[in-house]
């Protein structure tokens, strides 16, 4: 069964420094999407990606966020200069519009900023 | 008033009995509705799409919608002790492309 990779599954870096997420969503979908979750917190929308562009994103995905689909495989979630409040859970997630809109994640990317 | 509010837990059930879990939402143009299960330290996982109201029916788990109430549950029927996780309810304005809004869960304990 299809599913959504995501590498690394943990992440540590220090404050000030650039992290990359990567995602391999699942093949034939075309809408992508971060989510984030803070250790104890709900789940939060980030941004969404639809044919090469972003189609919404969130107050949360600021100037130090960007993503880019930099092939026909890979979605990533760039973060420019990390802080300490950017530790959380990070979840990528795709969905077909022939799938009523359901989104499957992946297993998500442990970031934890010193 | 919170987008996606759920019923506050955690709730505890002894093995085989019915777990309900609720959760209204404000935003009266919603169109679709998911049921993810979320273990500690995972990825939320689908249990359950609903987009028209009354009920879905997907072997021990049943989602009821109504959507004049703008209120969404779930049961879990003969609930097993696997069953034990943070259940979320997610919600989205369109049945395509647009995003997830999700509650703060309800965590979930099966007693055996």
């Amino acid at each position: 069964e299809p599913e959504v990779t995501q590498t690394p599954s943990h992440q540590v870096t220090q404050m000030g420094q650039e992290v990359i997420l990567r995602c391999v969503p699942i093949s034939n979908h075309l809408y992508f999407y971060w989510y984030r979750q803070i250790l104890g917190q709900k789940v939060e929308f980030l941004v969404s990606f639809y044919n090469n562009e972003i189609s919404e994103k969130s107050e949360i995905f600021d100037d130090q966020f960007s993503v880019e689909r930099p092939d026909g495989s890979n979605f990533t979630l760039k973060i420019r200069s990390t802080k300490l409040e950017d530790s959380a859970m990070y979840f990528c997630a795709s969905n077909s519009i022939l799938a009523g809109g359901v989104e499957y994640f992946g297993p998500g990317t442990r970031l934890t900023v010193t | 008033q919170k987008e996606v509010e759920q019923n506050s837990g955690p709730l505890s059930v002894p093995e085989g009995a019915i777990a309900s879990l609720n959760c209204t939402y404000s935003d009266r143009v919603s169109q679709s509705f998911f049921w993810y299960r979320q273990y500690s330290g995972k990825s939320p996982e689908l249990i359950m799409s609903i987009y028209s109201n009354g009920d879905k029916e997907d072997g021990r788990f049943t989602a009821q919608l109504n959507k004049a109430s703008q209120y969404v549950s779930l049961l879990i029927r003969d609930s097993q002790p696997s069953d034990s996780a943070t259940y979320l309810c997610a919600v989205k304005r369109e049945t395509s492309g647009s995003r997830l809004t999700f509650g703060e869960g309800t965590q979930l304990t099966v007693n055996p």
